[in-house]
């Protein structure tokens, strides 16, 4: 059974970090990208970034370009998004997703994170 | 990047049909076969639900079917039933420096 834990989320200051962790079991976790995307609360879902699956490349939503960073180890199947610079927009559930091409199909069940002072 | 726009809410009774529409722009629904659609639950993860259009991932349901005319894709749910009440999303690769854009999300209730 493929599943997808998220960790890592809580309440955090403006201008604070935070990283997450995804820990993938149940599939071949080298043969896919992996994505980050979040859902504001009463929001829509909204990528946030994703890397290959060596490591070696990386994209981000424009936003969020400069202020997070994402980043996997393969030997613990386990994928990372570090969250510095935060501010209050970035309040969210943050979901680990896997990447095909041109889809997501296995999704976590999220972690919350609230940016607040 | 904007979000594709959806309807907010569709609702039907069940056993009818219902469809979800999902308007992009030839830069993202438009310029590729690659919309999906997911399903989601209150307080759930997503559920893929369509991929590439219309195709439908092992273990979906045929009352799901997905098309696509020009810049807005469209998600079918015939036979409606109780359990489809949920909320949809339509997501499209864009080739793009943001590579996957969603939609606003459509609440479909159950009349």
């Amino acid at each position: 059974e493929v599943q997808l834990v998220e960790s890592g989320g809580g309440l955090v200051q403006p201008g604070g970090s935070l990283r997450l962790s995804c820990a993938a079991s149940g599939f071949t976790f080298t043969d896919y990208w992996m994505s980050w995307v979040r859902q504001a609360p009463g929001r829509w879902l909204e990528w946030v970034a994703n890397i290959k699956p060596d490591g070696t490349e990386t994209e981000f939503l424009d936003s969020v370009k400069g202020r997070f960073t994402i980043s996997r180890d393969n030997a613990k199947k386990s994928v990372y998004l570090h969250l510095n610079t935060l501010r209050a927009e970035d309040t969210a559930v943050y979901y680990c997703a896997t990447q095909s091409s041109t889809n997501h199909k296995y999704w976590g069940q999220g972690t919350l994170v609230t940016v607040s002072s | 990047q904007s979000a594709l726009t959806q309807p907010a809410s569709v609702s039907g009774s069940p056993g009818q049909s219902i469809t979800i529409s999902c308007t992009g722009t030839s830069s993202d629904v438009g310029a590729h076969n690659h919309v999906s659609w997911y399903q989601q639950h209150p307080g759930k993860a997503p559920k893929l639900m369509i991929c590439d259009v219309s195709d439908r991932p092992s273990g979906i349901s045929d009352r799901f079917s997905g098309s696509k005319s020009g810049n807005t894709a469209s998600l079918t749910i015939s036979g409606l039933q109780a359990e489809d009440e949920a909320d949809y999303y339509c997501s499209s690769y864009t080739g793009r420096s943001t590579p996957y854009v969603f939609g606003t999300g459509t609440k479909v209730t159950v009349l």
